[in-house]
């Protein structure tokens, strides 16, 4: 089945871009999401990428896919200190069937220096 | 939309007592997820339902855990006898599967704790 990897930690400075990566291993995930979770919250959908596509962006959010590598990124232009959150990278299983299950990577903690 | 409604969203028992977490996902939506987080084990799918049937219920740790979705707008898990390596916060998401993207939406969650 699906396997979803992150890094667990990134810091920058207010005013960077931030970038976060994720891989998974089964190139026929049709959609790939990153949601975003601050503290003491459920997790809130950020944007999501159909698997034929490269690129999507919106507004400060760009979302690149690289899927001879399965790599995924996430880059948030001009962080703000209200960026900070954790960020959960999350591929449609293709065994999930008639139903969409999700396989959530460990989460990356992103912290804004002021 | 009010979204996916979890009640209670913190809650403190003993070991032993039975817990019952509650979930309204949102009007529409056929899918239903529970999820469970903890620092060590990252974020867990426990079981889902597909228009009101469990499909996969192979991430419910133990038989001390059971969930029912007895309609459309209403899903339970329950945790009988609770333990305290159970304290954890329990999410609800649902979607809207064969639609669009089947974006799963969250609710805000249930804090657990057993003593």
């Amino acid at each position: 089945g699906e396997d979803v990897e992150q890094s667990l930690f990134l810091s920058v400075r207010e005013g960077d871009s931030s970038v976060i990566n994720c891989t998974y291993t089964d190139s026929s995930s049709t959609y790939l999401y990153w949601y975003k979770q601050e503290p003491g919250a459920g997790l809130q959908l950020l944007t999501y990428i159909f698997s034929n596509m490269d690129m999507k962006q919106d507004q400060r959010l760009t979302v690149l896919l690289n899927k001879k590598d399965k790599h995924l990124s996430l880059r948030i232009a001009d962080t703000q200190t209200g960026d900070s959150a954790i960020y959960f990278c999350a591929a449609t299983d293709a065994y999930g069937g008639a139903t969409n299950k999700l396989i959530f990577g460990t989460g990356t903690l992103l912290a804004v220096q002021p | 939309d009010a979204g996916v409604i979890q009640s209670p969203r913190h809650e403190v028992t003993e070991m032993g007592q039975e817990v019952t977490l509650r979930c309204k996902p949102i009007s529409g939506h056929n899918s239903l997820f529970w999820y469970r987080q903890t620092m060590m084990r990252g974020l867990e799918l426990l079981i889902y339902f597909n228009n009101n049937v469990p499909i996969d219920d192979s991430g419910m740790p133990e038989d001390r855990f059971s969930a029912k979705m007895p309609n459309a707008s209403f899903s339970t898990l329950k945790i009988q006898p609770s333990e305290p390596r159970d304290s954890a916060v329990y999410f609800c998401a649902s979607s809207a599967t064969g639609v669009g993207t089947d974006t799963q939406y969250f609710g805000p969650g249930t804090r657990l704790t057993v003593l």
